[in-house]
């Protein structure tokens, strides 16, 4: 079945420092890839996405690649902030309408 | 425009008791989502709802989990018999019937003491 592998945390940078995090999949056909974002306290908020092969999403600093060759889809920030502390979840979705597949989350916690 | 809204915000119940957990979709949202968050479990499906279709209940548990969705928006978790491991917090989101976003609720934290 589907599943999707993040990298687990917690990930701990100072501010303006370089941010992956790497998140693989396992799909049949072509699904959509996700990046949803949770700030302490508050509900899940979608940071990007990609529906197809070698599309590029980006939000707020933050890109992610769909790399079907090597099914992965990494997030990245060229200089995070504090503001930026947050747990990531990495998430595909076979089709329109379907359940999305969540991995277990890496939190990000950025220092000043 | 106003998001998905979920209710209560936080439930505390003894173990043994029912729960009723209610989501309000997004106006004109057609599909319908809940999942559990939980710290062992992280993210999981429970069940989906699309338009007039059957739901796909292939994540739900066990037989205490049900939902219902009334007239095509306001859907209600329920959870009999509450169980210590049912304590998590329950997420709706929901979704255009074509288009792959889902937009989540702020979720109901359920504590089974």
């Amino acid at each position: 079945g589907n599943s999707v592998t993040q990298m687990e945390g917690p990930v701990t940078l100072s501010e303006e420092a370089f941010l992956t995090i790497n998140c693989t999949y396992t799909a049949t056909g072509y699904p959509s890839l996700f990046w949803y974002v949770q700030y302490p306290g508050e509900g899940l908020q979608l940071l990007l996405k990609a529906t197809k092969a070698d599309d590029k999403g980006s939000n707020k600093g933050f890109e992610a690649t769909y790399r079907k060759e090597t099914t992965s889809f990494h997030l990245e920030k060229g200089s995070v902030q504090v503001s930026d502390s947050a747990v990531y979840f990495c998430a595909l979705s076979g089709q329109a309408g379907t359940a999305l597949i969540f991995g277990k989350g890496t939190t990000l916690s950025v220092s000043s | 425009g106003a998001g998905v809204s979920q209710s209560p915000s936080n439930k505390v119940t003894e173990k043994g008791k029912d729960v009723e957990l209610r989501c309000d979709p997004i106006s004109g949202h057609t599909a319908l989502y809940w999942y559990r968050q939980s710290l062992g479990q992280g993210l999981e499906f429970l069940i989906y709802f699309q338009g007039n279709s059957a739901p796909d209940k292939s994540g739900l548990p066990s037989d205490r989990f049900s939902a219902e969705r009334t007239g095509g928006s306001v859907s209600t978790l329920t959870i009999q018999r509450t169980q210590q491991e049912d304590s998590a917090v329950y997420l709706c989101a929901s979704s255009l019937a074509d288009y792959y976003e889902q937009y989540f609720g702020p979720g109901t934290r359920l504590t089974v003491t």
